[in-house]
């Protein structure tokens, strides 16, 4: 089954205290991206990749960092998590960064920092 | 700034009736627009694109789109209780950027 895989589901942490989330996708997708969705503000690209060690910033991207060392995985690192930065977090993924059609999200990663 | 703006709502219609929603957008080079749908807590859901001026159908779902004015809209043909959601607009606003709007919930009453 063609699908990106999220994990944790719901993470609860502190302040400061370092963390990823993780992606990975089984549809052999070049284009990677994550957003995160607050109410009142929608859904705000923080990076996005087009390729393996290729990252680039979106809208949002202060206080994260992405790598892709693999085509399949794209986990978002938060090294010194705040409050703010409580959200709702999703990875995406498609063939090629203009196939907009054909972007596949994850499930969702609901963060609380407290 | 790209934006896209959507009003908030909630829109609420009876079953059976026309939900309208709509979207402006502000970058006039945008080329692609996508409605998707939104459960609380879940994932978007792609249910319609629209790349030319004009009307495209897809069952129930008509996607509007108007480049002069900077207008897309979507209409929900016999709402149902089951598309209460929230339903995101989104535009292409760079070469591999989608700009979402902040989404218009609907809530349709049986």
């Amino acid at each position: 089954e063609a699908q990106v895989t999220q994990n944790p589901r719901y993470l609860i942490t502190v302040t400061g205290k370092k963390l990823t989330v993780t992606c990975s996708q089984n549809m052999n997708h070049e284009y990677m991206s994550w957003y995160r969705q607050d109410p009142g503000l929608g859904l705000r690209q923080i990076y996005y990749s087009m390729n393996v060690e290729v990252t680039d910033k979106g809208d949002v991207p202060e206080g994260y960092k992405v790598s892709r060392k693999e085509k399949r995985n794209f986990p978002l690192i938060l090294e010194s998590p705040s409050p703010n930065q409580t959200s709702l977090y999703f990875c995406a993924s498609s063939p090629g960064p203009t196939d907009y059609e054909k972007l596949f999200f994850g499930s969702g990663t609901q963060l609380s920092v407290l | 700034q790209k934006e896209v703006e959507q009003n908030s709502g909630p829109l609420s219609v009876p079953e059976g009736a026309i939900a309208s929603l709509n979207c402006t957008y502000s970058d006039r080079g945008s080329q692609s627009f996508f409605w998707y749908r939104q459960y609380s807590g879940k994932s978007p859901e792609l249910i319609m694109f629209i790349y030319s001026n004009g009307d495209k159908e897809d069952g129930r779902f008509t996607a509007q789109l108007n480049k002069a004015s900077q207008y897309v809209s979507l209409l929900i043909r016999d709402s149902q209780p089951s598309d209460s959601a929230t339903y995101l607009c989104a535009v292409n606003s760079g070469y591999s950027t989608l700009t979402f709007g902040k989404g218009t919930m609907l809530l349709v009453s049986p």
